[in-house]
Formats: structure tokens, sequence, C-alpha cells
């Protein structure tokens, strides 16, 4: 049974880096067939897809937030990892990892597995 | 970018009825289409892909239908654990999710 499982910090101050990894056990990260992805909600709204990467390290990203985002991959650890850069009160939010099917070559589809979430505050 | 828009917002409905929930893209994005249950305090749930191909283990009174711009999700006799917030995405490269549409019981 695939699971994930999302860790770090649970408080992060304003303009620091926001940093999270995503462990997958059940299953190998370096399946051809599977995109990584990350996603987000923010305390009584909506969920927002942030970025996603493929075993290999190509990635996309949502393109608001593009410019303060780089998610990468440990394929030896069966990992993956996101970094939101300049954070403000604004990405405070449950942050879910998940697995989505590879639709194209350079793009992943819907979640089907997700980790249960894990709840990151920014705040000074 | 394309927006996804849903319909209603909220809707509130009996047990057994039928309830749809609509689903439209700014742009066409053939049938690259998910539907997903949040019930309060949980992981979203994947219920449908492909617009009208329902995930494994999913009651069948959920179905989907659509292609194009507009979409729908149906529950066919609504039940008291169907109460959650439904979104729409899709996954055509960027993934966008729709604002949401919050069901509960009459």
């Amino acid at each position: 049974q695939l699971q994930l499982q999302e860790s770090g910090p649970g408080l992060v101050k304003p303009s620091e880096t926001l940093s999270l990894t995503c462990t997958v056990s059940g299953g190998s990260i370096s399946s051809s067939s599977y995109y990584w992805g990350w996603i987000r909600q923010p305390p009584g709204k909506g969920l927002e897809w942030i970025g996603s990467i493929y075993y290999s390290g190509s990635t996309y990203y949502n393109p608001s937030l593009k410019s303060r985002v780089t998610i990468s991959v440990d394929t030896s650890k069966n990992q993956f990892s996101l970094k939101l850069s300049s954070v403000t009160a604004a990405d405070t939010a449950v942050y879910y990892c998940a697995r989505q099917g590879r639709i194209t070559i350079s793009a992943g589809g819907y979640m089907d597995v997700w980790g249960k979430g894990t709840t990151v505050t920014v705040s000074s | 970018d394309i927006q996804m828009t849903q319909s209603p917002s909220s809707l509130s409905a009996s047990v057994g009825d039928r309830v749809t929930i609509t689903c439209r893209a700014s742009q066409g994005i053939s049938n690259y289409l998910a539907w997903y249950q949040q019930k309060p305090g949980k992981v979203p749930k994947l219920l449908i892909y492909a617009a009208s191909t329902l995930q494994s283990g999913v009651p069948s009174r959920f179905s989907g239908s659509g292609s194009g711009t507009d979409f729908t999700l149906t529950i066919s006799s609504l039940q008291p654990e169907d109460v959650a917030t439904y979104y729409c995405q899709k996954y055509n490269s960027a993934l966008t999710f729709g604002p949401g549409t919050k069901v509960d019981i009459k």
C-alpha cells in the first residue's frame, strides 16, 4: 500500500524559506508512471496546486508561485521536497504531497494518493 | 491561464435526493478533469478522473460527465456520508482546482 508522509517545521518566520519533505513508502518514487506533487490549503479555503516533479528531476510549477518555489527529488531516499521562499502569512496552510499519474512526457495528471498533510504557520 | 468555476458554491439537499454540481473551464480541456471529495478535517479523495471514470472503490452513486468546457458531478442518491466539499480539477498542463461546492444535508 503506497503511503506518503509530509514532514518539516510547523512554524516558519516571515521572509524565511519553508522547507518540507514527502517520504514515499510502499512503492518507488522512480516509477516511470508517476509525477509527484505538492498542494496546499489555507485555513477555511480551497485547494491550490504548488508544483510537481518527475523522478528524473523534471518539474513544472503553478505560475502564480513559480518565482518562489523549488521542488527537488532524492530517489535514493524515496523522497521529494518543497522549498517556498520569502514566505508571508498568506502561505499559512496545510501542505499535502500526492502522487499523480503521468499523462504526458512533461506533465502529471490527477492525484490518486495523498499524504495526510502537515500544517505550516507563518508567524514571527 | 485556464480558470475553473463551480456552481453552486453550496447546496443543501435531503437524503435520497439527486445532486448535481457543475464545473466550467474558461477554455476547452478535453476530458482532463477530475473530481475530489473532501470531508471536514480530512484529506481530499479522488472520486472521478478523465471526466467520467470512477476511481476504484468509489460508490456507483457518483458519476461524472462532460467534455471541453462543461462538466458535471452527479450524486444519484445523496447519503449522509456524502456531506463534504467537492472540487473539480483540470490537469492538462498546469493543474487548477475549482473553488469547491459544499454539500450538506437538509
